[in-house]
Formats: C-alpha cells, sequence, structure tokens
C-alpha cells in the first residue's frame, strides 16, 4: 500500500538545524493532516489543510511550519526544535476533511 | 473536550486465545474507527462503524459500536502473533467537528 508517503522515514537534527518533512498522497484526497506522536500521548493534531487551504492550527509552535503548495503534498518546516520535539510525525489524507484518514508510515524524528 | 479511554492499556497473550478490547467515552461520536498501528510504521485502519449497536466483523476481529455511540469493542478469537500491534480507537465528532479523537491505544501482544 504507497497511498501515503512520507520522507524521510528517520531524522536526527540538532536544534539549530532546518530540515523539512515531506508527505505525499496518491489518493485523489483533498484534505491533509499532520499529526505529531509520542510515547504515552494520544495522537496529537497539529495542522489540517482542505483544498491546500490551511483550516485548523492546534496551537503548534511557530517552530513547526507547514506547506501546501497543492492537494498532493504537503510539507513541515523544521526550525531551532527543542528535545520535546521528538516523535513520530503522522501525515493524514482523507478524500474530504470530515471524511476516514489514511495515514502515512510516518518520519521518526529525534531532535538533539 | 471529547476523550477516549482505552483498555486494557496492555495486553500479552498466547497465541489462540480470544480477547477484547475496550474504547469508552462520555460523548456521543458520529462515527468511530479503529486502527491497528505495528512498530515504527503511521496506523492502518480496519474499520469504521456509524450506527449504535452495529456489529462488523473482519475475519477473526469482530468490532462493536455502543447503543449510544459512546463506546465500542473490539474482540479477537484465536489471537496469531500477526496480530500484534498497537490498536487505536478514534471517534469523530460529527457536523462541522470533523477532528478525530484519538484513544491511548492498547498495546497488544501475541506470542507463539
Amino acid at each position: 500500500e504507497t497511498g501515503v508517503t512520507q520522507t524521510p522515514r528517520h531524522l536526527v537534527m540538532g536544534m539549530t538545524n532546518k530540515k523539512s518533512l515531506k508527505c505525499e498522497q496518491h489518493l485523489g484526497h483533498n484534505a491533509m493532516y499532520w499529526y505529531k506522536q509520542s510515547a504515552k500521548k494520544p495522537l496529537e493534531l497539529m495542522f489540517v489543510y482542505s483544498l491546500e487551504e490551511r483550516v485548523e492550527n492546534n496551537s503548534v509552535p511557530s517552530r513547526f511550519s507547514p506547506e501546501c503548495p497543492n492537494s498532493s503534498h504537503l510539507f513541515l518546516h523544521l526550525h531551532t526544535l527543542q528535545p520535546e520535539d521528538s516523535a513520530l510525525y503522522l501525515c493524514a489524507s482523507s478524500p474530504r476533511r470530515a471524511e476516514t484518514q489514511y495515514f502515512g508510515p510516518g518520519t521518526r524524528l529525534l531532535v538533539l | 473536550t471529547q476523550l477516549l479511554e482505552q483498555s486494557p492499556q496492555f495486553l500479552s497473550i498466547q497465541e489462540g486465545e480470544n480477547l477484547t478490547v475496550y474504547c469508552n467515552s462520555s460523548s456521543v461520536f458520529s462515527s468511530l474507527q479503529w486502527y491497528r498501528q505495528e512498530p515504527g510504521e503511521g496506523p492502518v485502519l480496519l474499520v469504521t462503524v456509524v450506527t449504535g449497536g452495529e456489529v462488523k466483523k473482519l475475519k477473526r476481529l469482530t468490532f462493536q459500536f455502543g447503543d449510544a455511540r459512546k463506546d465500542s469493542s473490539l474482540h479477537i478469537t484465536a489471537a496469531q502473533p500477526g496480530d500484534t500491534g498497537l490498536y487505536l480507537c478514534a471517534g469523530e465528532g460529527g457536523g462541522s467537528n470533523y477532528k478525530l479523537t484519538f484513544g491511548k491505544g492498547t498495546l497488544l501482544t501475541v506470542n507463539p
């Protein structure tokens, strides 16, 4: 199943680095999402895009900056992260905003 | 705030045993989804239940949505090592509340 792909799968970065996570969906969906999954916590919704427009920003720190250039691609730009930002970052897509979401494999991020 | 409580948090059983895991809330959901997540991967959708009292079967997995649409259960018959993973339930608020609320999950280990 390659409906939603994410790159890189693993990333180690220092607190002063700038990096980007990429998500691509091949399902023809119109909504895309970024989630953060930390140990012992429920999945946390970060951002929602619907038809390339950001419709949700769940009080996410500005060191995380999303970008959705078209309905198939979603990026998460990272800069000056903190060690507590280490987590699995999951991308998901759905046909429309209120419909079943399909997840990518995630990017495992470690901030040193 | 809608919360989903999953129990048990951890479950370790022998191959061939039956098990049930639960997903409970004080809130009503328009639909509820079950996902299985394997280590290092994103959640994979197993089923969506929509109608109160609904029962869906997926091979050895039986999913039930409570009559009041506040809770759900997942029963696995004759568990196999391939069933090992983190089982997540997620509830959709309905209407304009398109957000999925996730539980923390039940980590199931099926030993050969």
